[in-house]
């Protein structure tokens, strides 16, 4: 069965640091993963999409990185902004799980302080 | 890219009662996907609903509880039956699309 752990659970930052959010799996057969983020009380926006065959993705500040054989992720924000405090969640869509089925995991709450 | 809207976007409910959460797509596709988000909580599929036939449930979710409907290619609704507390969360509707998973912005709900 696969599970998703995402580390850590909460992180307070002050505006303008790099900061690296982690996100694992515990079946390595996957078709892809996607890193979202979710404001309260709203629904998810998609911030990257990387495929099995990927290793990185890059959109603006952001860049995602995956080691398929590790089952690892990792987000890293760059020059950090009060407007990324959200909840940041990853997900993978996996071989075994059935393509159809999105596996969330825990999520990061960030907070930027100004 | 898809957007997807959702009706209503929030509600406050009575225990016993029932509520139908309408999803609509920008873009015909083959499945769409309910999720439920319990408070502080991570999302969990309830369902996956394919245009003229039964959704398919996942475990701990059963169609008297959450009927599905999805009329066509673009539109589906979700159902939460005989409410009860537990049920407050946000219900989410979603859809795939080039590999990539589209969210709607939500409906939450609140059970008193």
């Amino acid at each position: 069965k696969q599970e998703v752990t995402q580390i850590p659970a909460a992180l307070s930052v002050p505006e303008g640091e790099n900061l690296v959010l982690n996100c694992s799996f515990t079946d390595s057969a996957i078709y892809n993963l996607q890193w979202f983020r979710q404001d309260p009380g709203k629904g998810l926006t998609s911030l990257l999409l990387i495929q099995s065959s990927q290793r990185e993705q890059t959109s603006g500040r952001l860049n995602a990185s995956l080691d398929k054989s590790s089952g690892r992720s990792t987000l890293y924000i760059a020059a950090s902004q009060p407007g990324d405090s959200a909840t940041y969640l990853c997900a993978v869509r996996g071989a075994n799980t059935g393509f159809q089925k999105l596996v969330f995991g825990t999520g990061t709450r960030l907070l930027v302080s100004p | 890219s898809a957007v997807i809207s959702q009706k209503p976007s929030r509600d406050i409910c009575q225990r016993g009662t029932s509520l139908t959460i309408q999803c609509q797509v920008d873009s015909q596709v083959t499945m769409m996907f309910w999720y439920r988000q319990q408070p502080g909580q991570s999302l969990t599929l309830i369902a996956t609903a394919n245009q003229g036939s039964e959704a398919t449930y996942e475990s701990g979710f059963v169609i008297d509880k959450f009927p599905i409907s999805r009329p066509n290619l673009t539109f589906s609704t979700l159902t939460v039956s005989n409410m009860s507390p537990e049920d407050s969360s946000i219900y989410l509707c979603s859809v795939e699309f080039g590999y990539e998973q589209y969210f709607g912005p939500g409906t939450r709900l609140t059970v008193t």
